[in-house]
Formats: structure tokens, sequence, C-alpha cells
């Protein structure tokens, strides 16, 4: 049973083009982190979140923690094609991480 | 600064094998986790060590172990692989287990594959 539900799974769109990604689960998590990762490489984190209805700007990504802490999502405005990668959030309790089963982005130029 | 480096980056093992993965953490971190993350998902936990000590184990059968070094160095061991064991293993470090908001730093996994 996967605890974090990502949707969609796949996503295919055009550079310019805005998208959302989300993470939801029927827990309640201490905090939920964005990672990205591209082919061959490691998860690398994007951002932490943890107080339920935050919202964090980083550039065009903009990431929202429900007001519950069950759920989240990611935005990114006019995607560019270094935005292509697998996003996977990942949600804390007792200090132990859940993955999501990410979403695989690609951005066509 | 070196970052979670992790050896070997690939091998091929038969099923029945046993295999020992290991990781080298960014300097100053205690912490040490490992992951498994087959093809198409996100990584799964498997564990967790701080200060040599494990402090966190996920869903995975007793053919998993590992351990930490004094240097903080950790070894993943599998026994009687399956041709389910194949996937990427990622080692992760942080400087301590006992936050929800720290930051994984990731190394580039050990891509392991079953025949």
């Amino acid at each position: 049973t996967q605890l974090l539900e990502q949707s969609p799974q796949f996503l295919s769109i055009q550079e310019g083009e805005n998208l959302t990604v989300y993470c939801n689960s029927s827990s309640v998590f201490s905090s939920l982190q964005w990672y990205r990762q591209e082919p061959g490489e490691g998860p690398v984190l994007l951002v932490t979140v943890v107080t339920g209805g935050e919202v964090k700007k980083l550039k065009r990504l903009t990431f929202q923690f429900g007001d519950a802490r069950k759920d989240s999502s990611l935005h990114i405005t006019a995607a560019q094609t270094g935005d292509t990668g697998l996003y996977l959030c990942a949600g804390f309790r007792s200090y132990i991480p859940t993955f999501g089963r990410g979403t695989s982005l690609i951005v066509h130029p | 600064d070196a970052g979670v480096t992790q050896s070997p980056t690939h091998l091929i093992k038969t099923r029945g094998q046993q295999v020992t993965l290991r990781c080298s953490p960014i300097s100053g971190h205690k912490s040490v986790s490992w992951y498994q993350q087959v093809l198409g998902q996100g990584p799964q936990f498997i564990f967790q060590y701080y200060e040599k000590e494990e402090r966190g184990r996920g869903n995975f059968p007793d053919r998993f172990s590992a351990r930490q070094f004094p240097n903080y160095s950790s070894e993943l061991n599998v026994n009687a692989l399956l041709l389910g064991d194949s996937a990427l293993y990622l080692c992760a470090s942080r400087d301590t287990p006992a936050a929800n908001t720290g930051e994984l730093f990731f190394g580039e996994g050990s891509r392991l594959t079953v025949l």
C-alpha cells in the first residue's frame, strides 16, 4: 500500500506550459519534502514544508502543504526543458521518510 | 567537499548470491539511510543508522541487513538474492536523524541486476 499517492504519474508538456503535481495521503505528516531526480543521479531536495497551509515559492516553482498536513502540491509556471525529471514527494513521520511513486515530467522544446 | 559516494555503481549477480553495497556519507554527517528504488517507483526506505546504531527499519525481509562503522560509512548486505531485488539502491546522509525537516543528501546509487 502506497501511503503517498502522486498524480499524475507521467506528464509530457511543451516548454512554456504550466503544470501541477499532486501528493496525497490519508495520513498526517510532520513535514513534507519535494525532491527532483534526474536519470543516473540521486534525488535532490527542492523544498521542505512544515506548517499546514504553508506556501513556498522557489523561482517558478510553488509548493503548498495542505491545511491538515496530509497533502501537497507542486506548481511549475512556464516550464523549461531543464525542469525535465522525476519529481518525488516524501512525507516524514517519526523521522522516517515515505516517498511517493513519483511524477515523471518531460518538457519538450 | 565530496558528496555521498556509493560503490559499486553497477553490478550483476545471479539468484541466490549475496551482495554488499557501500556508502560514505558527507563529512560531518552521522546518519546514513538506505533505500531501494525499483524502476518506475519512488525510493522505499530500508534502514536508517545513526552513531552506529539502527534507528529505523522498513518493511524488508531479514535477507537485508546493514551496519555503520565508526567513521560513519555504511554497508548494505543482501543475501539469497531474488530477481525482484533488481533495483537502484540509494544511500542518503544527513547530519542527524532526529529531525523531520533535515535534508537527505543522496548518492548516485548502486544499480543491482539479478539474473
